[in-house]
């Protein structure tokens, strides 16, 4: 069965904290995301990695810092945590595009931060 | 750049009644789109995507070119069809989803 799984579903953080929230797949998948999911303003993609040690911007990578130093394993990182950043998280993972055809993203459950 | 837009927060039905939640996208080549679902309390998982035009759960959904739209149908609403729906669409030439901003439907009894 296909696993994505997060470190927390529920986290609870000070301003000013740094943040570590962790996502380990185990499909061997090339590609890993980290969006954000907000009431109204549906999902939004803070940073992705394609490859080991990889990483490129998405819509709103501000505030936001990835690693990714073993294939099954993508951190996201909020170096200052900011009231504004209260938000649901969501990791996926994919396998390369092969011939064309595109390899469904596959979620984790969710990690509920919440900064005080 | 490219949009997914659902124009509905909200959609409210009946059980057996018609259900339409509406997609509108802005690409001018051709599209890769999809539906993702989100049940209560579960993670979010693929519902369908039109390339394989199948019919899960009930649920179809045609890509209409002129329209520019990707809605997403099902004849007649069960109450376990009540989730969060979230229409998207492939990034070009890339494995970047953009999502809209999703439309909750609601199927009371």
């Amino acid at each position: 069965d296909v696993k994505v799984t997060q470190s927390s579903r529920y986290l609870v953080k000070r301003t000013g904290e740094k943040v570590f929230l962790e996502c380990v797949q185990d499909m061997d998948h090339e590609n890993m995301f980290w969006y954000r999911q907000d009431p109204g303003l549906g999902l939004r993609l803070i940073y992705f990695s394609y490859d080991v040690k990889m990483k490129e911007k998405g819509d709103i990578p501000e505030g936001y810092s990835v690693s990714r130093e073993k294939k099954e394993r993508f951190s996201l990182i909020l170096e200052s945590a900011s009231t504004n950043q209260t938000s649901m998280y969501l990791c996926a993972s994919s396998s390369d595009l092969l011939a064309g055809v595109y390899n469904e993203q596959f979620f984790g459950p969710g990690t509920r931060l919440t900064v005080l | 750049a490219q949009r997914v837009t659902q124009p509905e927060k909200l959609l409210s039905v009946f059980k057996g009644a018609p259900v339409e939640l509406k997609c509108n996208y802005s690409y001018s080549g051709s599209p890769e789109l999809f539906w993702y679902v989100q049940y209560s309390r579960q993670r979010l998982q693929l519902l369908l995507r039109h390339i394989s035009r199948e019919s899960i759960k009930g649920f179809t959904a045609d890509l209409n070119k002129g329209e520019t739209s990707f809605h997403l149908k099902k004849p007649f609403a069960q109450e376990e069809d009540s989730a969060m729906y979230y229409c998207a669409s492939l990034s070009y030439n890339t494995d970047k989803l953009i999502f809209g901003t999703g439309t909750r439907l609601q199927v009371f009894p």
